[in-house]
């Protein structure tokens, strides 16, 4: 079965770069999100679009933004990088709630951006 | 506000002798639990879930979670341990609303021969 395509892999940049990650949903999938996994660290949600509209956000700094497309592709776009920005970058996606199999959110496996 | 607390930070165990990873949550109503492991230098991957049906729910790799509101506990169980099981296991709760995830600090399992 198809699974959440996360390109790229990996990622290295150095500080005061950008970066962006893509992130392809399960097919008739509504909904991506983002997380963000420091070292050692659980995933924090940053943001998740529904329908190519922001439906929530976390802790994601005003350096990041992130859309998502008509095709429901989603990129996370990040500016200045900092150091402290190395981390796994994970992209999940699912049907809303309310729809049949709703509430189960399948993660991709993952960018490891490092900056240096 | 939902929130999770996993009890161990690392928890270690012999192979073949059973599991038990301790999870407690809070929630103002009824929740939507899950489990995910992460083996080192993976993504998550969905163990089991509880949404509101069987308090007992049976997942994958032999893992299984019991859903206990007395007791706010939703802790992961498995009989026998693989050497295979050795990784990263969060806790999860759905926030309601967008499915907003919130996951547990995570409890390292190693096994030992």
């Amino acid at each position: 079965a198809a699974g959440v395509i996360q390109s790229p892999r990996h990622l290295i940049k150095e500080k005061r770069e950008t970066a962006t990650l893509k992130c392809y949903p399960i097919p008739r999938h509504d909904t991506v999100y983002w997380y963000q996994q420091g070292p050692g660290q659980d995933p924090q949600f940053l943001i998740s679009f529904y329908e190519k509209m922001q439906s929530d956000k976390g802790s994601i700094p005003d350096r990041f933004s992130a859309q998502q497309f008509s095709d429901y592709h989603s990129e996370l776009n990040m500016s200045s990088l900092e150091l402290g920005d190395s981390a796994l970058y994970f992209c999940a996606s699912s049907l809303l709630a309310g729809h049949s199999g709703a509430n189960v959110l399948t993660f991709g496996a993952g960018s490891r951006l490092t900056v240096l | 506000a939902q929130s999770v607390t996993q009890l161990d930070s690392h928890v270690s165990v012999s192979e073949g002798t059973p599991v038990l990873l301790r999870c407690n949550y809070s929630s103002s109503y009824s929740p939507s639990l899950f489990w995910y492991v992460q083996h080192p230098n993976k993504g998550l991957q969905l163990l089991l879930k509880y949404t509101s049906a069987a308090t007992l729910v049976k997942g994958i790799n032999g893992f299984e979670a019991e859903f206990k509101k007395s007791e706010t506990s939703f802790h992961l169980t498995k009989p026998s341990a693989h050497m295979s099981d050795a990784a990263e296991y969060f806790c999860v709760v759905n926030s309601g609303g967008y499915n907003k995830l919130i996951f547990g600090a995570g409890t390292r399992l190693a096994v030992h021969p």
